[in-house]
Formats: C-alpha cells, sequence, structure tokens
C-alpha cells in the first residue's frame, strides 16, 4: 500500500458527460502528480501541483482540469467527454516540490470508461 | 526534447534468464532515471534508480547500467522469477523539471 488513495476505482459515463477523479496524497506529502495510462500511450503526464500551486503542465486537454485544495487531496475533472478519455488515470505523490528524488508514490488509480 | 525511448515493447523470458530492458533519452537536462514495476491492478511503484554520475547501480537481482555518452540505460534482471512478471517503467527527471517522464513500458512474462 502506496498510502495515496484515489476514488472512485471504476467509473462508466456517457460521451459528453463530466467526472470527477479525487486524490489523497500520502500523509506530509505535498506534490501531487496526475498520469494518464493507456494501452497505446504509456504513461502520460499530466499536472502537478504543489501545496496548492500548478508547478507543471503536461499534455492535458483544455478540456481536463485539476485543482489542489488547502487539506491537499486533489482532484481531475474531466469534461465533454470523449470515447478516447477512456483511461486509467493515476495520481502520484512526491514528499518534496522539486521531487529531486524523482520517487513517486502511485495510487491504485481511476479506470474512466466513456461509453 | 522530452521523450524517452524504451524497448522492447514485450520481452518473455525462462525462469532464471536475465531479462533486458532498453531505454533511451535525448535531453541532456535529465539527471535522475529511476525504474518502475507495475503489476496488473495495481499502480507502479519505484523499483531501482540511479543518477548520471554513476555508471552502475545493483540491488539485489536488479541492475540499471547506465552509458551517459550515449545516453542510454538499460535494467537488467538477473536469474529472472515468475514473480517478476510485471510492466517495467523506465523513466527520467531534471532538475528544471517538476515531472517524471515514463517510457512507453515493457511487458515481462517470465514462464516456469
Amino acid at each position: 500500500d502506496s498510502g495515496v488513495t484515489q476514488t472512485p476505482k471504476h467509473l462508466i459515463t456517457a460521451t459528453g458527460q463530466r467526472v470527477t477523479l479525487r486524490c489523497s496524497p500520502r500523509s506530509g506529502d505535498l506534490s501531487v502528480y496526475w498520469y494518464q495510462q493507456s494501452l497505446d500511450q504509456g504513461l502520460q503526464f499530466l499536472i502537478h501541483y504543489y501545496n496548492g500551486e500548478e508547478r507543471a503542465k503536461g499534455n492535458i486537454l483544455e478540456r481536463f482540469s485539476a485543482q489542489q485544495f488547502p487539506d491537499l487531496h486533489s482532484e481531475l475533472n474531466l469534461s465533454s467527454l470523449e470515447l478516447g478519455d477512456s483511461a486509467l488515470y493515476f495520481c502520484a505523490s512526491s514528499p518534496r516540490g522539486d521531487s529531486n528524488t524523482g520517487e513517486l508514490f502511485f495510487g491504485e488509480g481511476s479506470r474512466l470508461t466513456v461509453l | 526534447q522530452q521523450q524517452v525511448k524504451q524497448s522492447p515493447q514485450s520481452l518473455i523470458v525462462q525462469k532464471g534468464g536475465i531479462s533486458i530492458i532498453n531505454c533511451a533519452y535525448e535531453n541532456t537536462a535529465f539527471d535522475y532515471f529511476p525504474w518502475y514495476q507495475q503489476f496488473p491492478g495495481k499502480g507502479p511503484a519505484l523499483l531501482i534508480a540511479i543518477r548520471p554520475d554513476v555508471s552502475e547501480k545493483k540491488e539485489g537481482r536488479f541492475t540499471i547500467s547506465f552509458n551517459k555518452s550515449a545516453k542510454q540505460f538499460s535494467l537488467h534482471i538477473m536469474d529472472s522469477q515468475p514473480g517478476d512478471s510485471a510492466t517495467y517503467f523506465c523513466a527520467a527527471k531534471g532538475t528544471s523539471y517538476d515531472k517524471v517522464i515514463f517510457g512507453p513500458g515493457t511487458s515481462l512474462s517470465v514462464i516456469p
């Protein structure tokens, strides 16, 4: 158990809908990262928050947004969903903002299926 | 270029054999190279990592070899076991980046 909690574990929704994925980092970790994992794309970096502030953005679609709250949990919002958004979404946390060690602690992911 | 290339895409090794996964990068600003292991239904977990000031790092049956001039690094799994069957990701991170870039992954199957 990595100590990172993601909810929901599974989510099935329809095209055009909006969903929110939630992540609780390990106790004491200030950084939260979101990754998208699909069969043909591997682990794609979406966004990184440190102590409530956005630190880095990857190839995150404009339909996607995220935030980190004062209690350090994070939410990833996906809107106007398309079939291609079906994937496993991982949250990871790290104890330092600059994550110099490179070690990320991953949750077990939220599997999103868009029908 | 922030891409990390990884090969092979899949690998089948007999029990007791050596598994070798290769990765390459282009961005010389990368200075930390971790390997992650992912079992089905689980999130990736750090396996072993190396910095470019060393050419090799060994932890048990797992060894990273690093060639800074060629911008390549590899994972060797000695005496591979069925329990090693998983997906392996190489990754890279630079001091100026707040993100870890992952390779596409290698699916390893160790058969008895």
